[in-house]
């Protein structure tokens, strides 16, 4: 199975600030990459789709890049509404599987 | 505009069985993957399965073949999880979410939760 790893699992970021996560595949998963916010008491929701797709409806300051093995999630100016945790996915292969996440919390 | 309604909270004992359902509106139920995902307590996303309900394709994660079922009810757009016997260990948040695409389906759309907590 394709284990995803994030990095790092916690980020302390101030309003404004840009900030970026690593997500490395154990194997090559292509594009077949996607990236979720979900905050407390809520369902997870798509940013990031195709590795780079932004996701109808998300704010811009919001990107991805990456294939293969190494993807980043960007932030461009982090906003207080931003400070939620972020999981990647892959469904290059079954089973799909998540990253651990990584808590952005307010500095 | 796609939903995904989930059943409500669930309490149950260990050894009983369980059927959680997940009704979809709003696409064509039949021609997108429908799957299931974990989020222990303060914990992170688990991947589960998911089925085609056009044909009834199942694919499970290792994690969990054999101690959960994937189904559907085309006529009724809803899909199902179900346990035969829960442990405490099953007690989780349950996240349904359409996936989207042909060969490699990534979730879009999520459905709000439904809570699973098993006590004694």
């Amino acid at each position: 199975d394709i284990k995803m790893t994030q990095s790092p699992s916690s980020l302390s970021a101030s309003v404004g600030d840009r900030v970026t996560i690593t997500c490395r595949a154990s194997q090559g998963v292509r594009i077949d990459l996607a990236w979720y916010q979900q905050k407390p008491g809520e369902a997870p929701e798509r940013l990031i789709y195709s590795a780079s797709r932004l996701q109808s409806g998300v704010p811009s300051r919001f990107s991805g890049s990456g294939s293969g093995t190494e993807f980043t999630l960007t932030i461009s100016s982090l906003q207080p509404e931003d400070f939620a945790t972020y999981y990647c996915l892959h469904c290059s292969a079954y089973p799909c599987a998540f990253g651990q996440g990584t808590k952005l919390e307010i500095k | 505009e796609v939903q995904l309604v989930q059943s409500g909270a669930e309490v149950k004992h260990p050894g009983e069985s369980l059927k959680i359902s997940c009704e979809a509106s709003g696409y064509s139920f039949a021609t997108y993957w429908i799957g299931w995902i974990r989020q222990m307590p303060g914990k992170g996303l688990e991947w589960m399965g998911i089925i085609y309900p056009g044909d009834s394709d199942t694919k499970y994660s290792p994690s969990f073949q054999g101690r959960v079922a994937i189904s559907v009810d085309k006529s009724i757009s809803t899909a199902y999880l179900q346990w035969s016997s829960l442990k405490a260990s099953d007690t989780a948040m349950y996240y349904c979410a359409r996936h989207e695409g042909v060969s490699t389906p990534l979730p879009d759309f999520w459905g709000q939760g439904t809570l699973v907590t098993v006590s004694s």
